[in-house]
Order: C-alpha cells, then structure tokens, then sequence
C-alpha cells in the first residue's frame, strides 16, 4: 500500500469548511483513497473513498488531484461533532484487512 | 449503536493474567478484523477470519494472542500472561454489506489496562 502523509493537526471555526489534505505520491495504479474519522472513544468510522473522480456523499467530499498523488476531504460546514482524528488511507479495493491507519489529522473544531 | 458489539468496554487486570474480549459482529458477516490501537497511534490490524478460518495474522500478534471464531459468527480475542505493553484498546469491525471489503463497521472498542 502507498504511504500517506498528513499533518498532525489542524483546526477549523464551526460553520467553516474543513479541508483536511493527504499527500500520496507514490499511490499505483489500482489503489483507492479512502478516508476514515474517530471520536474519541469510539471506533473508527468510514466516511467516504474514491479512485480519480471527486466523490460526494452526505458526510464529506473528497477532491483527488489529476496526478492522483495528493487528496483533499472537505467537510463542508463543519460542527463541533466533527472534532476527530481523519484518517486517509491508500489501499487496493480488496484489501480487505490490512488497512494502514497511520497517525492521521487531528481537526479541532472551534465554537 | 454502531451494529458491531464489543464487550466488555474497559478491562484492568494485573500483569500476568488472562483475558478475553468478544466481539459480535453485524448480522454474521463472513468477514471479521480485529485491531489494536495504543494512545496516540491510528489502529493497526491484528488478524482476520473468513467465516470460522483464520486467514491472517499480523506480526503484533505473538504467541500470547489467540483469537477464534467458532461457527463463523461471534468472536474472541485471547490475552494470555498479559504484560504491561498489551495495554491498548482492542477493536474488532466487519464489512459493510455491498460497500467492498475496505468499508468496515468498527465496534467501540475494549479498552484493556494492564497494572
């Protein structure tokens, strides 16, 4: 799987958008980017994944670039809720089970 | 509720005792993971089944770490002599039906101190 790299933190004001970026230059041609968040004390939850085309859902939007060695989540209009870790992750489709959390993001939100 | 049960939510034992957590996943999914996540760490695999087979298994999971899954639907993760470094909480996830293999439902966790 290709290495990811993410800074350790971030904040953003409520309402703001969050753009929590990942750097994956060396991702191949068949791996996805996914992306994962965890509140503290619960288990990670999936929130979205794509190949080259952004993807939206009702959680987030992500934005691959061209070259596919970058990416972006975009939460649009973020709440305090959204104070987690993100984790972006670059994976084969059927990797099934060893998937590389890394360190990730720590986004605050603040009021 | 995130679907995926994991009991119980918090352990303390003392160094040397053993331990076990289970984990009830969604609706017997043929898949199960289980991970270990230490503070300040994301988590990291610790092995899988596909039904009741134990397909892999990660390095991190030494000979003290043993896991089944019988008849293919809830699980346990065995701690046997347990050390101090075992602390940790211990995640357990199946997939989400039709989503592929990488979008797992996680359970919150166990949540394992050892003293």
């Amino acid at each position: 799987d290709a290495k990811t790299t993410q800074p350790p933190s971030m904040d953003c004001a409520e309402g703001r958008a969050a753009n929590l970026p990942c750097n994956h230059s060396t991702i191949s041609g068949n791996e996805y980017v996914y992306w994962y968040r965890q509140i503290h004390s619960q288990g990670p939850q999936y929130i979205i994944h794509g190949l080259k085309n952004n993807e939206t859902n009702e959680m987030a939007s992500l934005i691959i670039t061209e070259d596919r060695k970058s990416s972006t989540l975009i939460l649009p209009h973020a709440t305090l809720r959204d104070t987690a870790v993100y984790y972006c992750i670059v994976t084969s489709l059927n990797s099934g089970y060893a998937l590389n959390f890394g360190k990730g993001t720590s986004l605050l939100v603040t009021p | 509720d995130t679907g995926v049960s994991q009991n119980p939510r918090h352990k303390i034992t003392k160094r040397g005792q053993n331990v076990t957590f289970r984990c009830d996943p969604i609706s017997e999914h043929n898949r199960l993971y289980w991970y270990r996540q230490t503070l300040g760490q994301g988590p990291e695999f610790l092995t899988y089944f596909q039904n009741e087979a134990q397909l892999e298994k990660s390095r991190l999971l030494s000979d003290r770490f043993s896991a089944e899954r019988p008849k293919g639907s809830f699980s346990t993760l065995e701690i046997q002599r347990t050390e101090q470094g075992d602390s940790a909480m211990y995640l357990c996830a199946s997939p989400v039906e039709g989503s592929g293999a990488n979008v797992l439902t996680f359970g919150a966790g166990s949540r394992l101190t050892v003293l």
